[in-house]
Protein backbone atom coordinates (compact mmCIF):
# COMPACT_ATOMS: atom_id res chain seq x y z
CA UNK A 1 0.00 0.00 0.00
CA UNK A 2 1.00 3.09 -1.00
CA UNK A 3 2.33 5.84 1.91
CA UNK A 4 3.56 9.08 1.62
CA UNK A 5 5.30 11.23 4.04
CA UNK A 6 5.99 14.69 4.10
CA UNK A 7 9.36 16.24 6.13
CA UNK A 8 9.52 18.55 8.06
CA UNK A 9 5.90 18.95 9.89
CA UNK A 10 5.65 22.11 10.68
CA UNK A 11 8.78 25.08 9.41
CA UNK A 12 9.19 28.40 10.24
CA UNK A 13 10.88 30.71 8.08
CA UNK A 14 11.45 34.60 7.85
CA UNK A 15 10.00 36.47 5.14
CA UNK A 16 12.06 37.17 2.08
CA UNK A 17 14.07 33.09 2.26
CA UNK A 18 13.87 29.96 -0.02
CA UNK A 19 12.87 26.79 1.07
CA UNK A 20 12.19 23.07 0.31
CA UNK A 21 9.15 21.05 1.13
CA UNK A 22 9.96 17.41 0.99
CA UNK A 23 7.86 14.69 -0.01
CA UNK A 24 8.34 11.09 -0.33
CA UNK A 25 6.95 7.91 -1.26
CA UNK A 26 7.08 4.17 -1.25
CA UNK A 27 5.48 2.95 -4.53
CA UNK A 28 7.10 4.55 -7.42
CA UNK A 29 4.55 3.18 -9.62
CA UNK A 30 2.72 6.49 -9.92
CA UNK A 31 0.56 8.55 -12.31
CA UNK A 32 1.38 11.72 -11.14
CA UNK A 33 2.21 13.70 -8.43
CA UNK A 34 0.65 16.91 -7.30
CA UNK A 35 1.23 19.48 -4.62
CA UNK A 36 -2.12 21.22 -3.00
CA UNK A 37 -1.74 24.61 -0.59
CA UNK A 38 -4.55 24.35 2.28
CA UNK A 39 -5.44 27.32 4.92
CA UNK A 40 -6.87 26.99 7.77
CA UNK A 41 -10.36 25.36 7.59
CA UNK A 42 -10.42 25.38 4.06
CA UNK A 43 -10.50 23.32 0.77
CA UNK A 44 -7.47 22.66 -0.88
CA UNK A 45 -5.91 24.62 -4.07
CA UNK A 46 -3.91 23.27 -6.57
CA UNK A 47 0.06 24.14 -7.10
CA UNK A 48 1.51 22.22 -8.96
CA UNK A 49 0.89 18.46 -10.99
CA UNK A 50 3.97 16.62 -12.55
CA UNK A 51 3.36 13.26 -14.94
CA UNK A 52 5.56 10.46 -13.76
CA UNK A 53 7.06 11.08 -17.04
CA UNK A 54 8.14 14.66 -16.13
CA UNK A 55 11.17 15.66 -13.83
CA UNK A 56 9.51 19.54 -13.00
CA UNK A 57 6.90 21.89 -13.11
CA UNK A 58 7.14 25.74 -12.61
CA UNK A 59 4.52 28.27 -11.61
CA UNK A 60 5.70 31.59 -10.16
CA UNK A 61 7.63 31.39 -7.49
CA UNK A 62 7.16 27.72 -7.06
CA UNK A 63 8.93 24.46 -8.22
CA UNK A 64 8.49 20.98 -8.08
CA UNK A 65 10.83 17.92 -8.52
CA UNK A 66 10.07 14.23 -8.96
CA UNK A 67 12.31 11.60 -9.03
CA UNK A 68 9.52 8.36 -9.26
CA UNK A 69 12.78 5.96 -8.81
CA UNK A 70 13.70 6.99 -5.64
CA UNK A 71 10.04 7.77 -4.69
CA UNK A 72 11.04 11.83 -3.51
CA UNK A 73 9.62 14.94 -4.80
CA UNK A 74 10.45 18.72 -3.56
CA UNK A 75 8.29 21.58 -3.73
CA UNK A 76 10.73 25.14 -3.57
CA UNK A 77 9.49 28.46 -2.77
CA UNK A 78 11.41 31.14 -3.80
CA UNK A 79 11.35 34.62 -1.87
CA UNK A 80 8.71 33.52 0.54
CA UNK A 81 6.00 36.15 1.74
CA UNK A 82 3.23 35.82 4.92
CA UNK A 83 0.96 35.21 2.25
CA UNK A 84 2.89 31.86 1.61
CA UNK A 85 1.60 30.62 5.38
CA UNK A 86 -0.65 27.62 4.97
CA UNK A 87 -0.49 23.69 4.81
CA UNK A 88 1.30 21.90 1.51
CA UNK A 89 0.51 18.44 0.93
CA UNK A 90 1.86 16.04 -1.25
CA UNK A 91 -0.81 13.84 -2.99
CA UNK A 92 0.36 11.12 -5.27
CA UNK A 93 -2.12 9.10 -7.81
CA UNK A 94 -2.03 5.27 -8.12
CA UNK A 95 -1.02 3.11 -11.10
CA UNK A 96 -3.57 0.98 -12.38
CA UNK A 97 -0.43 -1.74 -12.25
CA UNK A 98 -0.70 -1.25 -7.99
CA UNK A 99 -4.69 -1.56 -8.04
CA UNK A 100 -5.75 2.12 -7.44
CA UNK A 101 -6.37 5.40 -9.00
CA UNK A 102 -6.66 7.10 -5.37
CA UNK A 103 -4.79 10.18 -4.36
CA UNK A 104 -2.74 9.25 -1.32
CA UNK A 105 -1.98 11.87 0.57
CA UNK A 106 0.70 13.16 2.78
CA UNK A 107 -0.04 14.50 6.09
CA UNK A 108 0.95 18.44 5.02
CA UNK A 109 3.51 20.51 6.43
CA UNK A 110 2.44 23.58 7.83
CA UNK A 111 4.67 26.74 6.59
CA UNK A 112 4.81 29.98 8.88
CA UNK A 113 6.26 32.88 7.03
CA UNK A 114 7.55 35.73 9.89
CA UNK A 115 7.35 39.14 8.69
CA UNK B 1 -16.62 29.51 -13.20
CA UNK B 2 -15.35 25.99 -13.04
CA UNK B 3 -15.71 24.63 -9.82
CA UNK B 4 -16.79 21.71 -7.32
CA UNK B 5 -19.90 22.77 -4.77
CA UNK B 6 -20.65 21.34 -1.34
CA UNK B 7 -23.44 21.64 0.73
CA UNK B 8 -23.63 22.32 3.55
CA UNK B 9 -21.02 23.62 4.66
CA UNK B 10 -21.13 23.29 8.21
CA UNK B 11 -24.09 20.74 9.65
CA UNK B 12 -24.51 19.80 13.21
CA UNK B 13 -26.96 16.66 13.97
CA UNK B 14 -27.51 13.73 16.51
CA UNK B 15 -26.67 10.27 16.47
CA UNK B 16 -28.24 7.95 13.86
CA UNK B 17 -30.33 10.52 12.31
CA UNK B 18 -29.69 10.61 8.67
CA UNK B 19 -28.04 13.09 6.30
CA UNK B 20 -26.65 13.92 2.75
CA UNK B 21 -24.19 15.99 1.55
CA UNK B 22 -24.36 17.13 -1.89
CA UNK B 23 -21.46 17.66 -4.11
CA UNK B 24 -21.79 19.05 -7.75
CA UNK B 25 -18.95 19.74 -10.07
CA UNK B 26 -19.46 21.87 -13.28
CA UNK B 27 -16.66 20.77 -15.60
CA UNK B 28 -17.86 17.59 -16.90
CA UNK B 29 -14.96 15.30 -14.85
CA UNK B 30 -15.37 11.69 -15.03
CA UNK B 31 -13.59 11.07 -11.81
CA UNK B 32 -15.28 12.21 -8.56
CA UNK B 33 -14.37 10.82 -4.70
CA UNK B 34 -14.93 12.10 -0.77
CA UNK B 35 -11.91 12.43 0.97
CA UNK B 36 -12.16 12.73 5.00
CA UNK B 37 -9.45 15.09 7.20
CA UNK B 38 -8.87 15.16 10.74
CA UNK B 39 -6.22 15.82 12.70
CA UNK B 40 -3.32 13.46 12.57
CA UNK B 41 -4.41 11.47 10.18
CA UNK B 42 -4.68 13.29 6.95
CA UNK B 43 -6.86 13.25 4.24
CA UNK B 44 -8.48 9.54 3.55
CA UNK B 45 -10.50 8.59 0.42
CA UNK B 46 -13.82 7.41 1.66
CA UNK B 47 -15.46 6.69 -1.94
CA UNK B 48 -14.60 7.43 -6.09
CA UNK B 49 -16.75 7.57 -8.88
CA UNK B 50 -14.68 6.26 -12.37
CA UNK B 51 -18.32 7.37 -14.02
CA UNK B 52 -21.73 7.62 -14.16
CA UNK B 53 -23.04 4.38 -11.88
CA UNK B 54 -19.44 3.11 -11.29
CA UNK B 55 -18.58 3.60 -7.86
CA UNK B 56 -16.35 2.17 -5.29
CA UNK B 57 -14.39 2.27 -1.56
CA UNK B 58 -11.81 3.84 -1.26
CA UNK B 59 -9.73 3.21 2.13
CA UNK B 60 -12.53 4.24 5.25
CA UNK B 61 -15.92 3.23 3.69
CA UNK B 62 -17.92 2.12 6.71
CA UNK B 63 -20.73 3.78 7.56
CA UNK B 64 -20.83 5.60 4.31
CA UNK B 65 -22.79 5.23 0.75
CA UNK B 66 -22.77 6.92 -2.38
CA UNK B 67 -24.34 7.21 -5.61
CA UNK B 68 -23.46 8.55 -9.42
CA UNK B 69 -26.75 8.54 -11.08
CA UNK B 70 -25.68 12.03 -13.15
CA UNK B 71 -21.96 12.97 -14.43
CA UNK B 72 -21.93 16.32 -12.36
CA UNK B 73 -22.97 15.37 -8.80
CA UNK B 74 -22.05 13.03 -6.43
CA UNK B 75 -23.93 12.92 -2.57
CA UNK B 76 -22.67 11.02 0.29
CA UNK B 77 -24.90 9.30 2.38
CA UNK B 78 -24.70 8.97 6.26
CA UNK B 79 -27.44 6.44 6.53
CA UNK B 80 -26.90 6.34 10.31
CA UNK B 81 -24.37 8.50 11.55
CA UNK B 82 -22.10 8.53 14.80
CA UNK B 83 -19.96 10.61 16.66
CA UNK B 84 -16.65 9.12 14.92
CA UNK B 85 -17.88 10.38 11.83
CA UNK B 86 -17.35 14.16 12.91
CA UNK B 87 -14.94 15.14 10.80
CA UNK B 88 -14.01 18.17 8.07
CA UNK B 89 -15.59 16.28 4.32
CA UNK B 90 -14.39 17.45 0.69
CA UNK B 91 -15.51 16.42 -2.12
CA UNK B 92 -13.12 16.50 -5.54
CA UNK B 93 -13.17 15.75 -8.82
CA UNK B 94 -11.06 15.25 -12.22
CA UNK B 95 -11.07 15.12 -15.68
CA UNK B 96 -10.42 11.62 -16.38
CA UNK B 97 -9.11 9.08 -13.50
CA UNK B 98 -5.01 9.02 -14.13
CA UNK B 99 -3.21 11.77 -15.74
CA UNK B 100 -5.64 14.72 -14.81
CA UNK B 101 -4.49 17.58 -11.49
CA UNK B 102 -7.50 17.14 -8.98
CA UNK B 103 -9.99 19.42 -7.84
CA UNK B 104 -11.40 20.19 -4.49
CA UNK B 105 -14.50 21.78 -2.90
CA UNK B 106 -14.74 24.28 0.20
CA UNK B 107 -15.37 21.17 2.54
CA UNK B 108 -18.39 20.57 5.05
CA UNK B 109 -17.92 20.39 8.53
CA UNK B 110 -19.68 17.62 10.02
CA UNK B 111 -20.12 17.48 13.98
CA UNK B 112 -22.12 14.38 15.16
CA UNK B 113 -23.65 14.65 18.98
Amino acid sequence: KQEVTQIPAALSVPEGENLVLNCSFTDSAIYNLQWFRQDPGKGLTSLLLIQSSQREQTSGRLNASLDKSSGRSTLYIAASQPGDSATYLCAVSGSAGAGSYQLTFGKGTKLSVIP
Amino acid sequence: EAQVTQNPRYLITVTGKKLTVTCSQNMNHEYMSWYRQDPGLGLRQIYYSMNVEVTDKGDVPEGYKVSRKEKRNFPLILESPSPNQTSLYFCASRLAVTTYEQYFGPGTRLTVT
